[in-house]
């Protein structure tokens, strides 16, 4: 157990919709981390908080919204939904300590009908 | 910018068998280098590190080195198991800009 949670851990919708993923870090972690894994995309980092603000932004798409709360859980809002859509969503979080370990989430599969 | 490239798979092996999985970086100055790994339904979680040049990561069987010259950090273990079947990922980290991650190397071990 990474102590990272994510919810939820199957999502199913249409395509058009929105919806929300969300991630609580590890205690005491402050940075959090989103990245999309699909098939024939790997591994792609879309964004990155520390303590609530926006800290490093990758390959995320303008129909993608993120945010760090108070509490450090983090949200990560994906709208008007394409087939392409489909995936699996990992949220990660570290210290911030800059050693660069992540612990994993056990991620959100995005199915897009 | 920063980019790793390792083999892809997948990569078929049978128990007890050596194995190598390539992994080359291209980032500026001296980033840390990282395997992780995801077995099926799970998370990523770090295999091992290395932080600077020469270093050796090692960890459940599994070594790789940092070889600056070369720009490479290729994974190894002596013996497989079935148990080693996953997805392997090379990572570097630079500063501040985050983890990169290769496209993974699923690996699968035969009895």
């Amino acid at each position: 157990d990474s102590g990272v949670t994510q919810t939820p851990k199957h999502l199913i919708t249409a395509t058009g919709q929105r919806v929300t993923l969300r991630c609580s870090p590890r205690s005491g972690d402050l940075s959090v981390y989103w990245y999309q894994q699909s098939l024939d995309q790997g591994l792609q980092f879309l964004i990155q908080y520390y303590n609530g603000e926006e800290r490093a932004k990758g390959n995320i798409l303008e129909r993608f919204s993120a945010q760090q709360f108070p509490d450090l859980h983090s949200e990560l809002n994906l709208s008007s939904l394409e087939l392409g859509d489909s995936a699996l969503y990992f949220c990660a979080s570290t210290s911030g300590d800059g050693t660069g370990e992540l612990f994993f989430g056990e991620g959100s599969r995005l199915t897009v009908l | 910018g920063n980019s790793v490239t390792q083999m892809e798979g997948p990569v078929t092996l049978s128990e007890e068998a050596f194995l190598t999985i390539n992994c080359t970086y291209t980032a500026t100055g001296y980033p840390s280098l990282f395997w992780y790994v995801q077995y099926p339904g799970e998370g990523l979680q770090l295999l091992l590190k290395a932080t600077k040049a020469d270093d050796k990561g090692s960890n459940k069987g599994f070594e790789a080195t940092y070889r600056k010259e070369t720009t490479s950090f290729h994974l190894e273990k002596g013996s497989v198991q079935v148990s080693d079947s996953a997805v392997y990922f090379c990572a570097l980290i630079r500063g501040a800009d985050g983890l990169t991650f290769g496209k993974g190397t699923h690996l699968i071990i035969q009895p």
